[in-house]
């Protein structure tokens, strides 16, 4: 039974564009949910978190939005650039837990 | 500064021998993990260290995978008896504490093959 899923294993969008990854949770005792990127070859890197307090969170281009009603968590790269094509993977926790990490979502972007 | 190392890099093996996967953690990192991506997947958790306590082993796949770390720092995971379906990249990742909240630094990876 996956806790975390990411039902888009890959997704494309136009350089200058918005892309919108999305993340479903199944547990609403997580409070703490992050995105990590992997570029091949690589280990993943921390991206951006969002504490269950908070809707949104914004870094720069890179903005999480959290939805707790619908237990859904969504990343938005605007503009999108060809360096954020990479394997973006949300992961979720509570209190002291280890994180799990969903499936993935391949972003091209396309020049 | 020096991150996460992860040796080797790359491993091909047969069938029935043994492995052993290094990582290296950032220096004052009490917390590391290791876990597994295989083809398709996502990041599969697999056994977690923090200070002295005892390791999470709850993600292990079977009694053929084990790990150790040797004072704290450097860790080793061992896979026994490799199978096909052992063939992935193993990630190793490090933190301060080992809160999920706290952020995870992950090494390159070992990408074992098994023929």
């Amino acid at each position: 039974d996956q806790q975390v899923k990411q039902n888009s294993p890959s997704l494309s969008v136009q350089e200058g564009r918005i892309s919108i990854l999305n993340c479903d949770y199944t547990n609403s005792m997580f409070d703490y949910f992050l995105w990590y990127k992997k570029y091949p070859a690589e280990g993943p890197t921390f991206l951006i978190s969002i504490s269950s307090i908070k809707d949104k969170n914004e870094d720069g281009r890179f903005t999480v939005f959290l939805n707790k009603s619908a237990k859904h968590l969504s990343l938005h790269i605007v503009p999108s650039q060809p360096g954020d094509s990479a394997v973006y993977f949300c992961a979720v926790t509570f209190g002291n837990e280890k994180l799990t990490f969903g499936t993935g979502t391949r972003l091209t972007i396309i020049p | 500064g020096a991150g996460v190392s992860q040796s080797p890099s790359n491993k091909v093996t047969e069938k029935g021998k043994d492995v052993e996967l290094r990582c290296d953690p950032i220096s004052g990192h009490t917390a590391l993990y290791w876990y597994r991506q295989s083809l398709g997947q996502g990041l599969e958790f697999l056994i977690y260290f923090q200070g002295n306590s005892a390791p999470d082993k709850s993600g292990l796949p079977s009694d053929r995978f084990s790990a150790e770390r040797t004072g704290g720092s450097v860790s080793t995971l061992t896979i026994q008896r490799t199978q096909q379906e052992d063939s992935a990249v193993y990630l190793c990742a490090s933190s301060f504490s080992s809160t999920g909240k706290e952020t995870q630094y992950f090494g390159p990876g070992t990408r074992l093959l098994v023929l």
